[in-house]
């Protein structure tokens, strides 16, 4: 049990269609990040939210990336319209305890 | 901001060696170290960290080293084994956003 549900696992799609990635931390917390994966970038933060709030959106790629914390429990990653070039793996992530990160099992995203 | 650097970026041991995985940062205001291990296809989990006024921390077989000084921070693996193969990543952090290293892949020959 990671502690963080993703979903889906997999998301093939094709270029310029809208594709939405959710995360619900399994305990609601206030704090929630999203990451992206790639090979030649590693992890990189897209944003933070804290209390729901988008705090730091300075790693959203471009205007085409949009994310969203509705309540503790819930958020959303939005790419539209999507590229090739945004496939990766997307990882949200929660700080329980004031410790390190715990990641969700991601999302594998191939658009073609 | 923060930039980590890690070394190296692959590493191949004997089982039984030692492995030995090295970062610098940066930012002198970084204060939390956490290191990721990271299997194919799987998540990166926590396997250890440490805080600033920690010189070494320790568990079981892994443990971490940190010289506030030189800005540089170790992990050490002893007496490895083949489930220890996976990809280590370093990161730092003073706040919230953690900064991660480019990632050490370990391979441990049996």
């Amino acid at each position: 049990d990671a502690g963080v549900i993703q979903s889906p696992r997999h998301e093939v799609t094709e270029m310029g269609q809208e594709v939405t990635l959710r995360c619900k931390p399994i305990s609601g917390h206030n704090s929630l990040f999203w990451y992206r994966q790639t090979m030649m970038r590693g992890l990189e933060l897209l944003i933070y939210f804290n209390n729901n709030v988008p705090i730091d959106d300075s790693g959203m790629p471009e205007d085409r990336f949009s994310a969203k914390m509705p309540n503790a429990s819930f958020s959303t990653l939005k790419i539209q319209p999507s590229e090739p070039r945004d496939s990766a793996v997307y990882f949200c992530a929660i700080v329980p305890q004031a410790s390190g990160y715990t990641f969700g099992s991601g999302t594998r995203l191939t658009v073609v | 901001g923060e930039n980590v650097e890690q070394h190296p970026s692959t590493l191949s041991v004997q089982e039984g060696d030692s492995a030995v995985i090295k970062c610098t940062y940066s930012d002198s205001a970084s204060n939390y170290f956490p290191w990721y291990k990271q299997e194919l296809g799987k998540r990166p989990q926590l396997i250890i960290d440490i805080r600033s006024n920690v010189g070494e921390k320790k568990d079981q077989r892994i443990a971490v080293t940190l010289n506030k000084t030189a800005k540089h921070f170790s992990l050490h693996i002893t007496e490895t084994q083949p489930e220890d193969s996976a990809v280590y990543f370093c990161a730092a952090s003073n706040d919230y956003k953690l900064s991660f290293g480019a990632g050490t892949t370990v391979t441990v020959r049996a």
